[in-house]
């Protein structure tokens, strides 16, 4: 399996609080990814990471901002968090644009 | 944007039973991916599939790109493969992946 975990596992806040995921990889996998799983939704692309401190926007990316300072890590913030960001954070890596492996996920409820 | 079409929505074998698993997509694609997700919310990747057949064990898929489809064969189902399969597709060079509803299996012993 590859190497990622992904910290808070989970997370209770309130609305208007700053929240941050972190996503760490021990592989030196170039891309990062993350994802939303929302039921009636399935998984939808927020942001992604083509190496360090290069970033781009997914899909559903409003309220997201991210940062990449280090090839391992890979940081999602909800600046000022909203009931409607409930959900469950997935974090992605792969080497190429090819085969994605997944961490074990963040559940996230604001209150 | 690409559209994703998994069928069917939902499916119940008993164990031993055999099952195909079918995603549409609406346009031209690169790259095409199975994924499991698991009772635990594990999200496993299956198979890397833009074309051509592939299998691993009891698992295999097949991607007919000129039509937009790929299937994927559940052979002698076992109450482990319970759990939403996803079919994820792309078609840029980032790996930008855009995923179908997914196909929730329940297999009963």
């Amino acid at each position: 399996d590859a190497g990622i975990t992904q910290s808070p596992r989970h997370k209770v806040t309130e609305t208007g609080t700053p929240v941050t995921l972190r996503c760490h990889q021990t592989e030196n996998h170039r891309y990062m990814y993350w994802y939303r799983q929302d039921p009636g939704h399935g998984l939808r692309l927020i942001h992604y990471s083509y190496g360090v401190k290069d970033t781009d926007k997914g899909e559903v990316s409003d309220g997201y901002s991210v940062s990449r300072s280090k090839t391992e890590d890979f940081l999602l913030t909800l600046e000022s968090a909203t009931s409607s960001q409930t959900s469950v954070y997935f974090c992605a890596i792969s080497g190429t644009e090819e085969t994605q492996y997944f961490g074990p996920g963040t559940r996230l409820l604001v209150l | 944007g690409i559209q994703v079409e998994q069928s069917p929505p939902d499916l119940i074998l008993q164990e031993g039973a055999n099952s195909t698993l079918r995603c549409n997509f609406s346009d031209s694609v690169n790259n095409l991916q199975w994924f499991h997700q698991n009772p635990w919310g594990q999200l496993i990747n299956l198979f890397y599939i833009p074309s051509g057949t592939k299998q691993n064990g009891r698992l295999s898929a097949t991607t007919v790109a000129t039509e937009r489809y790929s299937l994927l064969y559940i052979s002698s189902s076992q109450t482990t493969d319970s759990g939403v399969y996803f079919c994820a597709v792309s078609s840029g060079n980032t790996g930008k992946l855009i995923f179908g509803q997914g196909t929730t299996l329940q297999v009963k012993p």
